[in-house]
């Protein structure tokens, strides 16, 4: 266990419609990364947070926006979702910006029919 | 912008069989280089973190080595064992907040 909590673990959604993805961080850690993995993809980053605050973005899609929140839990927002959005999103956490072992939840299942 | 590239792509040995994967990077603004295992239907674990050149770390039968000059990382894999088949991936971070991953080498043990 490595103490980043994702849910849900499975999310089936019909195109088009929006979903929210939730994730807390390992007790302590002020780091939140989303990343996706998509079929026969790797890991790709998507976005980071750092105590709050947008720190570093990656390939993330503008129907897709995220958020840390004061108690630094982090919520991914996927809106219009289409097929090509299936995919496991993982969420991870560190302590600081990326020099410390990064933790990953078990992710979320996302398929949409 | 990072990019971190790994090889071979696949890898299918013997058991007992000792292996290496490489992990590029660009050496310029470096900050750290991870490497994960990564194994089907799982959430990648660590398995080390290195910052300083010439940093050498392991961990039981697997070990790993960063030469942050020439830009590369090596993961050493001693006497393979089936349960050592899964995804080994390397990701590394410049100092700012990405930490971006290659796509791994997918390694197969036969027994």
């Amino acid at each position: 266990d490595s103490g980043v909590t994702q849910t849900p673990k499975h999310l089936i959604t019909a195109t088009g419609q929006r979903v929210t993805l939730r994730c807390s961080p390992r007790s302590g850690d002020l780091s939140v990364y989303w990343y996706q993995q998509s079929l026969d993809q790797g890991l790709q980053f998507l976005i980071q947070y750092y105590n709050g605050e947008e720190r570093a973005k990656g390939n993330i899609l503008e129907r897709f926006s995220a958020q840390q929140f004061p108690d630094l839990h982090s919520e991914l927002n996927l809106s219009s979702l289409e097929l090509g959005d299936s995919a496991l999103y993982f969420c991870a956490s560190s302590g600081d910006r990326g020099g410390n072992t990064i933790y990953f939840g078990e992710g979320s299942w996302l398929t949409v029919v | 912008i990072l990019n971190v590239e790994q090889s071979p792509q696949s890898l299918h040995v013997q058991e007992g069989d000792s292996t290496n994967f490489t992990c590029s990077f660009p050496s310029s603004n470096f900050y750290a280089l991870h490497w994960y295992r990564w194994e089907t239907a799982k959430s990648p674990e660590a398995l080390f973190v290195m910052t300083l050149n010439g940093d050498e770390k392991k961990k039981g039968r697997i070990s790993a080595t960063l030469n942050t000059k020439e830009g590369y990382s090596y993961l050493y894999i001693k006497g393979s064992q089936p349960e050592d088949s899964a995804t080994y991936l390397c990701a590394g971070n410049t100092g700012g907040f990405k930490t971006i991953f290659g796509a791994g080498t997918r390694l197969f043990v036969k027994a």
